[in-house]
């Protein structure tokens, strides 16, 4: 799979967007972008995925540069709640491990 | 509805006994998989079941480590004469599909090697 490479701390105000970047600039034609979050203590949540077009879903947003070599996931009004380590993730179509990295720890504060 | 559970949440061992560790997928769910993370790092790849054969075992450490899915649902993760470097949080997913689907992940077990 190919890397990825992220931020390893960000800060959000509450109530603000949340904007967390991922660069994966040997990205392959069948390779998809998968975000999952970890909260402390808890084991990875799925926020959402996309190939190459920008993807919506009550979580988040999903916007892929035309030539996918980047991401940027959206958090539109970041809460307390969503306190936690981002983990951006190319995964092949039709294979199925997840290969995380580090992540990125995002704090939102009051 | 019910989520991936796993058992226990917290295991404290003696270096040298075997663990049991216990994965409830989400009921259907076809693919099931095991992940180790270590503490600061990313959740890493153990092994893979689909229904009850086990597709890969590339992850798994060492032959200390073993993963079984008998009747392609309850899985169980036993590691054998544990050492420090296995503590640990393992973590349990399932996909309803082949594989590809969103994996759902458990609460994990915590594995603490003394």
């Amino acid at each position: 799979d190919a890397k990825t490479t992220q931020p390893p701390s960000m800060d959000c105000a509450e109530g603000r967007a949340a904007n967390l970047p991922c660069n994966h600039s040997t990205i392959s034609g069948n390779e998809y972008v998968y975000w999952y979050r970890q909260i402390h203590s808890q084991g990875p949540q799925y926020i959402i995925h996309g190939l190459k077009n920008n993807e919506t879903n009550e979580m988040a947003s999903l916007i892929i540069t035309e030539d996918r070599k980047s991401s940027t996931l959206i958090l539109p009004h970041a809460t307390l709640r969503d306190t936690a380590v981002y983990y951006c993730i190319v995964r092949v179509g039709g294979y199925s491990t997840l290969t995380f990295g580090k992540g990125t720890m995002l704090l939102v504060s009051p | 509805g019910a989520g991936v559970s796993q058992s226990p949440r917290y295991k404290v061992a003696k270096r040298g006994q075997d663990v049991a560790l216990r994965c409830d997928p989400i009921s259907g769910h076809v693919s099931l998989f095991w992940y180790q993370q270590a503490l600061g790092q990313g959740p890493e790849f153990l092994t893979y079941f689909q229904n009850e054969a086990q597709l890969d075992k590339s992850g798994l450490p060492s032959d200390r480590f073993f993963a079984e899915r008998p009747e392609g649902s309850v899985s169980t993760l036993k590691i054998q004469r544990t050492q420090q470097e296995d503590s640990a949080v393992y973590l349990c997913a399932s996909s309803l599909g082949l594989g590809t689907d969103t994996q759902y992940f458990g609460p994990g077990t915590r594995l603490t090697v003394l």
